[in-house]
């Protein structure tokens, strides 16, 4: 079955960039979907088709995806970023939507 | 206001069973496939079943197929789960959750938990 691989954690300054990767085999062919998780709510859309942002979140995110990696970028990070981040694709082989392990995203 | 609101989580013992329903409102629900996916205890998120909107196509993580299922009633714009033999690994919040085009979910409730203990 397909694998998606995150790191567990990032720091990051205040007003710096985050930058949270998933890596996947050839994962560059899928959409991949990103979510933010705060601690007891559930997860939020951040990012769909790989770097499209539903409405409501600010353009500070932003996403990437081209060959083994795809990369969700938080741009001047707040302290209100700090929350798990899991990114997802539906694998068509096998119709299995498929998440990454979660990375804990820390605001020093 | 566009929602979904789970039910009927609680503690159960192994072995035992649970109904799931997920109430939809604000949308229209016979239009949408929708899921289930679960997160136990400090863990991540895992997909465990889906369904077309008229209810023809059903489709289930390995790791539940045969113990649970999956159905809804768009008369009543609800989703629901049945779980059997329910075993410890069982144990998480259940979220209802519904994908858009290349199944991205936009749109989750707030979870029901479910527990599986002796």
């Amino acid at each position: 079955s397909y694998v998606l691989t995150q790191p567990p954690s990032v720091s990051v300054a205040p007003g710096k960039t985050a930058r949270i990767t998933c890596g996947g085999n050839n994962i560059g062919s899928k959409s991949v979907h990103w979510y933010q998780q705060k601690p007891g709510q559930a997860p939020l859309l951040v990012i769909y088709y790989s770097s499209d942002r539903p409405s409501g979140i600010p353009e500070r995110f932003s996403g990437s995806n081209s060959g083994i990696t795809a990369t969700l970028t938080i741009s001047r990070v707040e302290a209100g970023d700090e929350a798990d981040y899991y990114c997802q694709v539906w694998d068509s082989s096998s119709d299995h939507r498929v998440f990454g392990g979660g990375t804990k995203l820390t605001v020093l | 206001q566009v929602q979904l609101v789970e039910s009927g989580g609680g503690l159960v013992k192994p072995g035992g069973s649970l109904r799931l329903s997920c109430a939809g409102s604000g949308f229209t629900f016979r239009d949408y496939y929708m899921s289930w996916i679960r997160q136990a205890p400090g863990k991540g998120l895992e997909w465990v079943s889906y369904i077309s909107g008229s209810d023809s196509t059903i489709y289930y993580a390995d790791s539940v197929r045969g113990r649970f299922t999956i159905s809804r009633d768009n008369a009543k714009n609800s989703l629901y789960l049945q779980m059997n033999n329910l075993r410890a690994g069982d144990t998480a919040v259940y979220y209802c959750a519904r994908p858009g085009p290349d199944w991205y979910f936009d749109l989750w409730g707030r979870g029901t938990l479910v527990t599986v203990s002796s």
